[in-house]
């Protein structure tokens, strides 16, 4: 049973659309997060939600914004697709985020946007 | 803010050679340390990690980390490295109550050489 599932794998766009990420885990984890992995592998942090309430909105630009319906769920929307948000975006979960162990991954969504 | 470096960021090794590979964290209050790994086309996994107690960390895989607080330092070691090691690898640092919110390094690739 996978832990942290998301979809899609991959995602090919082109610029200007609206495209969505969905991410669930299994785990029954109270905290979820998304990351973006640049083509560096450089990882940054986005957003991170607790039982449905935001906790960590980074500096990132208002076309992209996460919705979580329940705690097992967190999901990523972007408006209007740039080229450089073209890059992977992990999804994330830990049991909570007052006691953190360590993350638990998704495998990943490639976004390419052309 | 907390800030992470990893100095290497190419290793070149043979089979059954000794790995270790640099972290370096900026911040002055008390942190939780992390060793993850991505294998080439996957997600990251963790390797290891420091709460508190002995500075010396065993994770999986035969990896184990050495945090040394007076250098900022928590370096990942390996005594003999295998063909399979072959991976991306990030150190990460969380501010303790900080949300689980983790900093990542840039990263250090290995290429293990047969």
């Amino acid at each position: 049973d996978t832990a942290v599932s998301q979809t899609p794998k991959y995602l090919v766009t082109q610029m200007g659309n609206d495209k969505s990420i969905k991410c669930e885990q299994n785990l029954g984890h109270d905290t979820m997060y998304w990351y973006k992995q640049d083509s560096k592998k450089f990882l940054k942090i986005m957003f991170s939600y607790n039982n449905k309430e935001l906790i960590i909105n980074e500096t990132v630009p208002n076309r992209f914004s996460p919705k979580s319906p329940d705690k097992a769920h967190l999901n990523l929307h972007i408006n209007s697709l740039e080229l450089g948000d073209s890059a992977v975006y992990f999804c994330a979960s830990t049991e909570s985020a007052e006691t953190y162990y360590g993350y638990t991954f998704g495998s990943g969504t490639r976004l390419t946007v052309v | 803010a907390q800030s992470v470096s990893q100095h290497n960021h190419h290793v070149i090794l043979s089979e059954a050679a000794s790995l270790e590979l640099g972290c370096n964290y900026s911040y002055g209050g008390t942190v939780n340390l992390f060793w993850y790994v991505q294998y080439p086309g996957q997600h990251l996994q963790l390797l290891l990690k420091y709460f508190s107690g002995d500075p010396l960390v065993k994770g999986i895989k035969g990896f184990e980390a050495e945090f040394i607080k007076s250098k900022f330092s928590f370096n990942l070691r390996k005594p003999s490295v295998q063909w399979s090691d072959t991976a991306e690898y990030f150190c990460a640092v969380n501010a303790r109550g900080n949300a689980g919110k983790s900093t990542f390094g840039d990263g250090t690739t290995l290429t293990v050489k047969p």
